[in-house]
C-alpha cells in the first residue's frame, strides 16, 4: 500500500545552519506531495505542496521538489531560525477528497 | 475567522467508559475528515464526510468507533467501550476543496 517514511528525529541545529529533512514515498499512482508542520501547541498547518513531478514547493524560505525518479520529497531550509522549531510531517494524497497519508514526524528543534 | 474547533481539548476516561468527541468545521466545507494521532507518530486516516454522507470509514480500527455528521456541518466520533490503545490524539479536518485545515485535536486518555 501506500507509504511515506521519513528520517527520524529528533533533529538539532544551531541557528541559520542548512536543513534537510529526507522524505521518500511508496506510491501506486500519482499522488500530491505535502509537508505540514506542527507548532508547539497548535494544529497542523500546511507548510508546501508539490501536484506532479519535477514541481518545487516553496513557502517561508522551505523548499522541496517532487523527485519522481527517487520517490522522494526532501524538505529543505537554507537558514533555519528558533521559531522554525516544530515537528514536520511529510504527506501524500491522491485527490482532494481522499484521505491524507502521513509519515510519522520529525521534531526540529533549532538552539540559539 | 474562526478556524476548525474541537472539545472537550482533553478528555480522560475509564477504560470501558464511551466518550463523544466534537469537531465544528469552518462555516460552509463540504468535506470533513477525522484522524488518529498516538503519541509520536502521524495522524491516521479515520473516516471521510462530504456533506452529511460518509463516503470513507475504512480506518476506523473496530465497531466500537462511530462517526456521524447529520446535517453536513458538526460531526461527533464516538468510542464505546474505550480501551487503552483508544488512547491518542484525535484530529478533525475540514476543507472546502483542496486544502484540509486542521482543528487543535482532543486529547483522550484512557485510564
Amino acid at each position: 500500500g501506500d507509504s511515506v517514511t521519513q528520517m527520524e528525529g529528533p533533529v538539532t541545529l544551531s541557528e541559520e545552519a542548512f536543513l534537510t529533512i529526507n522524505c521518500t514515498y511508496t506510491a501506486t499512482g500519482y499522488p500530491s506531495l505535502f509537508w505540514y508542520v506542527q507548532y508547539p501547541g497548535e494544529g497542523l498547518q500546511l507548510l508546501l505542496k508539490a501536484t506532479k513531478a519535477d514541481d518545487k514547493g516553496s513557502n517561508k524560505g522551505f523548499e522541496a521538489t517532487y523527485r519522481k525518479e527517487t520517490t522522494s520529497f526532501h524538505l529543505e531550509k537554507g537558514s533555519v531560525q528558533v521559531s522554525d522549531s516544530a515537528v514536520y510531517f511529510c504527506a501524500l494524497r491522491y485527490s482532494s477528497a481522499s484521505k491524507i497519508i502521513f509519515g510519522s514526524g520529525t521534531r526540529l528543534s533549532i538552539r540559539p | 475567522g474562526a478556524g476548525v474547533s474541537q472539545s472537550p481539548r482533553y478528555k480522560v476516561a475509564k477504560r470501558g467508559q464511551d466518550v463523544a468527541l466534537r469537531c465544528d468545521p469552518i462555516s460552509g466545507h463540504v468535506s470533513l475528515f477525522w484522524y488518529q494521532q498516538a503519541l509520536g507518530q502521524g495522524p491516521e486516516f479515520l473516516t471521510y464526510f462530504q456533506n452529511e454522507a460518509q463516503l470513507d470509514k475504512s480506518g476506523l480500527p473496530s465497531d466500537r468507533f462511530f462517526a456521524e455528521r447529520p446535517e453536513g456541518s458538526v460531526s461527533t466520533l464516538k468510542i464505546q467501550r474505550t480501551q487503552q490503545e483508544d488512547s491518542a490524539v484525535y484530529l478533525c479536518a475540514s476543507s472546502p476543496s483542496e486544502e484540509q485545515y486542521f482543528g487543535p485535536g482532543t486529547r483522550l486518555t484512557v485510564t
